[in-house]
């Protein structure tokens, strides 16, 4: 079975700095991955996904990710962070199912942005 | 084009009632997935549907809870005889099947808070 771990519960940088938020997977084949981002009270926003390809994917609002299967991670970066950002993060890896894949999240990294 | 929508968006029952979630997908999406989130926790998969059919209910409770979709209408999470762990957070998300892409990305809704007295 796959499972995913977001080291970090919590990572506070301040506005204008770099950001990664850490994710390792474990699963058998070749993942598929995601990272999703939620805001407080609302559902979760697509940023970015891996499928096969190039292992640097470009996401929305200026997020990046890259895949590296010899240390199965799949680390989330931004230059440059806005206080915006602030929001949780979801790392998830999907595993094939009839036609579909479902996704296995991990825990969550709490962004924090100071001014 | 409107996205996923879920009603209500919060929902309070007491100890043994029924809770009702509904969750209308994207249009042209025939392929729906239930999860639930509890408090400082990522979501859980809890069923995969597609039209009049469930594809995969691996991470449903095996009691009191069921999930339909129908040919015509929004889909169904159904909590019977609610209990207090039950609440949480419960979102949907839709896809279309693509031959030609063979992956799909899933949309998620806002999600329903279910809180139980």
């Amino acid at each position: 079975a796959q499972s995913v771990t977001q080291p970090d519960i919590h990572i506070t940088v301040s506005e204008g700095a770099s950001l990664e938020l850490r994710c390792n997977y474990s699963y058998g084949a070749t993942p598929y991955l995601f990272w999703y981002v939620q805001s407080p009270g609302q559902g979760l926003q697509l940023l970015l996904k891996y499928f096969s390809g190039d292992t640097l994917v470009q996401g929305i609002k200026g997020f990046e990710a890259e895949f590296k299967r010899s240390q199965s991670s799949f680390n989330l970066r931004k230059p440059s962070v806005h206080w915006s950002d602030a929001a949780e993060y979801f790392c998830a890896v999907g595993a094939r199912t009839g036609g579909s894949y479902i996704p296995t999240f991990g825990r969550g990294t709490s962004l924090i942005v100071h001014p | 084009n409107a996205g996923v929508m879920q009603n209500p968006r919060h929902l309070v029952r007491r100890r043994g009632q029924e809770a009702r979630l509904r969750c209308s997908p994207m249009k042209g999406h025939s392929h729906v997935y239930w999860y639930r989130q509890l408090p400082e926790e990522g979501l859980k998969f809890m069923v995969y549907l597609q039209k009049e059919n469930i594809i995969d209910e691996s991470g449903m409770p095996k009691e009191r809870f069921s999930a339909e979709f129908p040919k015509e209408g929004p889909s169904i999470l159904r909590i019977q005889q609610v209990v207090r762990g039950d609440s949480a957070a419960y979102f949907c998300a839709s896809s279309r099947f693509d031959p030609g892409v063979g992956e799909e990305t899933q949309y998620f809704g806002p999600g329903t808070r279910l809180l139980v007295l």
